[in-house]
């Protein structure tokens, strides 16, 4: 069975620093890897994705997410983070098959100090 | 695209009443998903239809949740009778048909339980 884990539950930045979120992930094999954004009320927005090729991938908002296979890892970066990224992620898998369903991880809760 | 519409956005009941959540999935998606979000257990699958045909349900809790697809456009999740640990945030989502589709979020619906 796949799964996911995140670490750090909460973590907290300054505003311009810089950000990495941890993703762990356990499957077979290469699965999809996700990361998700969900502020405040809000439904779940897709933030970035990686199905195979180049293992940095481009997201919205400035993220970027590097897929490492030797660490079973998906961290979520960005380089200078704005008061406007305080939200929760989530980071999620699919397998590859007919069913392909996504399975996420518990989540980081990040707030943005002024 | 209006995005995946649910309704209500928030819902509160009493112990033992039937609760209805609606939603209407993204057109032209051949997948819908019913997700549970709670803060005991994060992110939950319950149920997935594809082509409106119930695919995996073993994420529905109990025989009180049921959940239909009469048709393309339009889904519900049944809790009967409900209980005040079914409060949580329910999240549709809907999906084209390929595996590397990604999944559209609703903005949920918020049950409270009294």
């Amino acid at each position: 069975a796949q799964s996911v884990t995140q670490p750090d539950i909460h973590i907290t930045v300054s505003e311009g620093a810089s950000l990495e979120l941890r993703c762990n992930y356990s499957y077979g094999a290469t699965p999809y890897l996700f990361w998700y954004v969900q502020s405040p009320g809000q439904g779940l927005q897709l933030l970035l994705k990686y199905f195979s090729g180049d293992t940095l991938v481009q997201g919205i908002k400035g993220f970027e997410a590097e897929f490492k296979r030797s660490q079973s890892s998906f961290n979520l970066r960005k380089p200078s983070v704005h008061w406007s990224d305080a939200a929760e992620y989530f980071c999620a898998v699919a397998g590859r098959d007919a069913g392909n369903m996504l399975t996420f991880g518990g989540g980081t809760r990040l707030m943005v100090k002024p | 695209d209006a995005g995946v519409i649910q309704s209500p956005r928030h819902e509160v009941t009493e112990m033992g009443q039937e609760v209805t959540l609606r939603c209407k999935p993204i057109s032209g998606h051949n997948s819908l998903f019913w997700y549970r979000q709670t803060m005991m257990r994060g992110l939950e699958l319950l149920i997935y239809f594809n082509n409106n045909v119930p695919i995996d349900d073993s994420g529905m809790p109990e025989d009180r949740f049921s959940a239909k697809m009469p048709n393309a456009s339009f889904s519900t999740l049944k809790i009967q009778p409900s209980e005040p640990r079914d409060s949580a945030v329910y999240f549709c989502a809907s999906r084209r048909t390929g595996l590397t589709d990604t999944q559209y979020f609703g903005p949920g619906t918020r049950l409270t339980v009294l």
